[in-house]
């Protein structure tokens, strides 16, 4: 079955590292977004795709960025991880602008 | 303001009640909307899509209403299960949610 997975699952890193956030999908999705979640935020987009080579900023993009190499990855990096970074990180695609999106089941990230 | 705005909750309804959501949205251009239910930070999954006036799917009826800007979410005969937290979503772009209304349905 198609599907779309995120790695790690869960990680703890220092301030200041470079982390990267995998992920990976197999419906060849043309859309791929990567979604924040925060207590009392919701989900707030990081960064977007709408094909290979494609990457678009969301509303909070500062400090995290996104390439499209391929149609099945969108890895998420944050340059310089920051204690305000500390969230659950989650990726989805979807096939056409409009529809529904799927998600993958999350990275809980902590920065210490 | 914000795109999509939903009551926090939580709505706390005995089993078998009916509950209403609803949720408004500030594009007067967006065509495509969604409910989506989450599971104690789990990842978001689908539970309707709302595309034109409404759609109904069992006990679960989505109404879109194009005049007020609002879209709701009718759940009928309320289950334990049903206890989750209820994403609105605007499609557009890239999907828009509003910060979830949390149910939590009491025996």
């Amino acid at each position: 079955d198609a599907e779309i997975t995120q790695s790690p699952r869960h990680k703890i890193t220092e301030t200041g590292r470079q982390v990267t956030l995998a992920c990976h999908q197999t419906w060849n999705h043309n859309n791929m977004f990567w979604y924040r979640q925060d207590l009392g935020h919701g989900l707030r987009l990081i960064h977007y795709s709408y094909g290979v080579h494609d990457t678009n900023k969301g509303e909070v993009s500062d400090g995290y960025s996104v390439s499209r190499s391929n149609t099945e990855d969108l890895p998420l990096t944050l340059e310089s991880a920051a204690s305000s970074q500390t969230s659950v990180y989650f990726c989805a695609s979807s096939g056409q602008s409009n529809t529904e999106a799927f998600f993958g089941q999350g990275t809980r990230l902590t920065v210490v | 303001r914000k795109e999509v705005e939903q009551d926090p909750g939580p709505f706390n309804v005995p089993e078998g009640a009916t509950v209403a959501f609803n949720c408004t949205y500030s594009n007067s251009a967006s065509q495509s909307f969604f409910w989506y239910r989450q599971d104690c930070r789990k990842e978001p999954k689908l539970l309707m899509s709302v595309y034109s006036s409404g759609n109904e799917d069992g006990r679960f009826t989505a109404q879109l209403n194009r005049a007020s800007q609002y879209i709701s979410l009718l759940i009928r005969d309320s289950k334990l299960s049903d206890s989750a937290t209820y994403l609105c979503v605007e499609g557009r772009r890239a999907l828009t949610f509003g910060s979830g209304t949390r149910l939590q349905v009491q025996p």
